[in-house]
């Protein structure tokens, strides 16, 4: 069964304290990871999508990783605007194809001045 | 910057009542999706709607829950009889659909807060 496993569930950063997100999956043949923000009351906001081993994408102050097992999520000089909810999805094979998204359950940070 | 949107954002509802969430998808998008998430749970999947017709549905999409696409830009989840545990955040995405990778860029509207009572 396709699974996505995101750790920490929470994390608390000071302002300009670097760390990572991790993001475990377990799916049968990749065709995508995706990265999503999501704000309090809003819909997940696209960041990164990876599809091999050994990709990376930057955007700002944030950098995805992919491996054949996780990907990492990395914030370097994190600021309060950064605070959001971080989900990991991977692309899933349904009954006519690879139609559809599986989220983890994210991991909430919260950058502190 | 083009965007999704959602209408209404909350909807408050009793039990056994049909409800209809409205979305507008942004313009040239030919992939369209709902997901829900039932508060502090993960975003689930519930269908995905291609060429006018629906190309993938959860076990979450069962006989109560249809979706349509009425004219060239609105696309609409009815729940027919609505039951306690439909209440959720509904957010409808759509996505350019280029190539190969219909799911590279979905783009997610603000989201229909549900509440059934």
């Amino acid at each position: 069964e396709d699974q996505v496993t995101q750790s920490p569930e929470a994390l608390r950063l000071q302002e300009g304290e670097s760390s990572s997100l991790n993001c475990s999956y377990t799916v049968s043949g990749l065709r995508g990871l995706f990265w999503y923000r999501q704000d309090p009351g809003k819909g997940p906001e696209f960041l990164f999508t990876l599809y091999s081993a050994g990709e990376e994408k930057e955007k700002e102050r944030l950098k995805a990783t992919l491996t054949k097992k996780e990907s990492f999520l990395h914030i370097t000089a994190p600021k309060p605007e950064d605070s959001a909810t971080y989900l990991c999805a991977v692309q899933a094979e349904g009954e006519k194809g690879y139609n559809k998204l599986i989220f983890g359950a994210g991991t909430r940070l919260a950058v502190h001045p | 910057e083009p965007e999704v949107t959602q209408t209404p954002s909350h909807q408050v509802t009793q039990m056994g009542q049909e409800v209809i969430l409205r979305c507008v998808p942004i313009s040239n998008h030919l992939y369209f999706y709902w997901y829900r998430q039932i508060l502090g749970q993960k975003v689930e999947f519930l269908v995905s709607f291609y060429n006018n017709e629906i190309s993938e549905k959860s076990e979450i999409f069962d006989d109560q829950f249809s979706v349509e696409r009425p004219d060239g830009s609105n696309f609409t989840l009815k729940i027919r009889s609505t039951k306690l545990e439909d209440s959720a955040m509904y957010f409808c995405a759509s996505s350019p659909g280029a190539g190969i990778y219909p799911l590279e860029k979905l783009f997610f509207g603000s989201g229909t807060q549900l509440s059934v009572l």
